[in-house]
């Protein structure tokens, strides 16, 4: 069963510290990609990667680092974590041969900061 | 940024009612997608439509994307508590972005 899994469910952090969201897929899928989800927002794109080593700007990056070293591998990071950072965190994947960008997602990071 | 908004933001119905999901936007999209999200997992793709007017069923589900390609609709028949969850359209651009809906949560009860 292919799937997209993310380090933690459930996270609390306390402002200013360091975050680190790791997103693993296995179906050898080019692209990567992370977003937030906030009621009544829908899901709003941070960063995505085509390839390994490469990274793209979303919608909000502010506040936000991606890292890609492993293709399987795309990790989120909050450098200085802040109060409205408190939100779900959602990493897809996607094959680079999908004509229409058909993303598959991870069950999500639930993370507080407090 | 394209915005797509979704109608109604929440909606609770009867086991068996039938409902109408609303996707609309001023932009224009190459194919609309429609996901749903149950509690406590990410979203998963029901279905991609790709020509204006085209009309896809999914057992229950019938979707139909715009002559415009700017707007569309999922409609369920006979709606059972299994329906229940967070449906999200999604619109591609040319430039292979996808742009996410505000999402519509729907509750069946039995």
């Amino acid at each position: 069963d292919v799937k997209v899994t993310q380090s933690s469910r459930y996270l609390v952090k306390r402002t200013g510290e360091k975050v680190f969201l790791e997103c693993v897929q296995d179906m050898d899928h080019e692209n990567m990609f992370w977003y937030r989800q906030d009621p009544g927002l829908g899901l709003r794109l941070i960063y995505f990667s085509y390839d390994v080593k490469m990274k793209e700007k979303g919608d909000i990056p502010e506040g936000y680092s991606v890292s890609r070293e492993k293709k399987e591998r795309f990790s989120l990071i909050l450098e200085s974590a802040s109060t409205n950072q408190t939100s779900m965190y959602l990493c897809a994947s996607s094959p680079r041969s999908s004509s229409y960008n058909e993303q598959f997602f991870g069950p999500g990071t639930r993370l507080t900061v407090l | 940024t394209q915005l797509l908004e979704q109608s109604p933001q929440f909606l609770s119905i009867q086991e068996g009612e039938n409902l109408t999901v609303y996707c609309n936007s001023s932009s224009v999209f190459s194919s609309l997608q429609w996901y749903r999200q149950e509690p406590g997992e990410g979203p998963v793709l029901l279905v991609t439509v790709v020509t204006g007017g085209e009309v896809k069923k999914l057992k229950r589900l019938t979707f139909q994307f715009g002559d415009a390609r700017k707007d569309s609709s999922l409609h369920i028949t006979a709606a059972q508590p299994g329906d229940t969850g967070l449906y999200l359209c999604a619109g591609l651009t040319g430039a292979n972005n996808l742009f996410f809906g505000t999402g519509t949560r729907l509750t069946v009860i039995p």
